[in-house]
């Protein structure tokens, strides 16, 4: 059965320092890569997305990911964090033509001090 | 442009009631997809339709849980009778047919339903 990991589910950084959240999926045909975030409070909301091309795709809120076919994986980074990054974190898989489910990773969630 | 909207934000029933929940998707967007997260878990697929019709239900628990999408506009999700274990978030997304290659969906906020 098609997964996805999020390997950190807590994580707990001070402003500025550089964030890295893992993703790997199990699934070995053609993705489409999303990582959804959650402020407190609010409803999910879509950081960034892969489909196709530059397996470097940029998102909102200085938010970058890389999509590294060979290792089936979907890293969410940001170079310097900062308070309002404070959130849960989703990385997400459709798997390609004929479904249109997505599969969620567990969460990871993020607090930053300020 | 108004959001995907789910109403009632809280529900609190007890174990063998009745609860509906509904959802309002984006105007336009004819994919509708209920997902429900149960507490520590990840973000489970329940339903997709595509208009009124059941795409794919291969998320569904069990066949206390009714989904339905009259008109091909809002839809609502019934659980009778609750369990314990429906307990957690249930999420409705929505996107537009042109996205379909991508399929960029886009969630509203939720409802939370605490079965006692």
């Amino acid at each position: 059965a098609q997964s996805v990991s999020q390997h950190n589910h807590h994580v707990i950084l001070s402003e500025a320092a550089s964030l890295e959240l893992g993703c790997n999926y199990s699934y070995g045909g053609t993705v489409n890569l999303f990582w959804y975030v959650q402020y407190p409070g609010q409803h999910l909301q879509l950081l960034l997305k892969y489909f196709s091309g530059d397996p470097l795709v940029k998102g909102i809120k200085g938010f970058e990911a890389e999509f590294i076919k060979s290792k089936f994986s979907f890293n969410l980074r940001k170079p310097s964090v900062q308070w309002s990054d404070t959130a849960e974190y989703f990385c997400a898989v459709n798997a390609g033509s004929g479904t249109y489910k997505y599969i969620f990773g567990t969460g990871t969630r993020l607090k930053v001090l300020a | 442009e108004a959001g995907v909207t789910q109403f009632p934000s809280h529900s609190v029933i007890e174990k063998g009631q009745t609860v509906t929940l509904r959802c309002d998707p984006i105007s336009g967007h004819d994919n509708l997809y209920w997902y429900r997260r149960v507490m520590g878990k990840e973000i489970k697929f329940l339903l997709h339709f595509v208009k009124e019709s059941k795409q794919d239900e291969s998320g569904m628990p069990n066949n206390r849980f009714l989904a339905e999408r009259t008109g091909g506009t809002y839809s609502t999700l019934k659980v009778q009778p609750a369990e314990l274990e429906d307990s957690g978030v249930y999420f409705c997304a929505s996107s537009h047919w042109r996205d379909r290659d991508y399929n960029e969906q886009f969630f509203g906020p939720g409802t939370r339903l605490t079965v006692l």
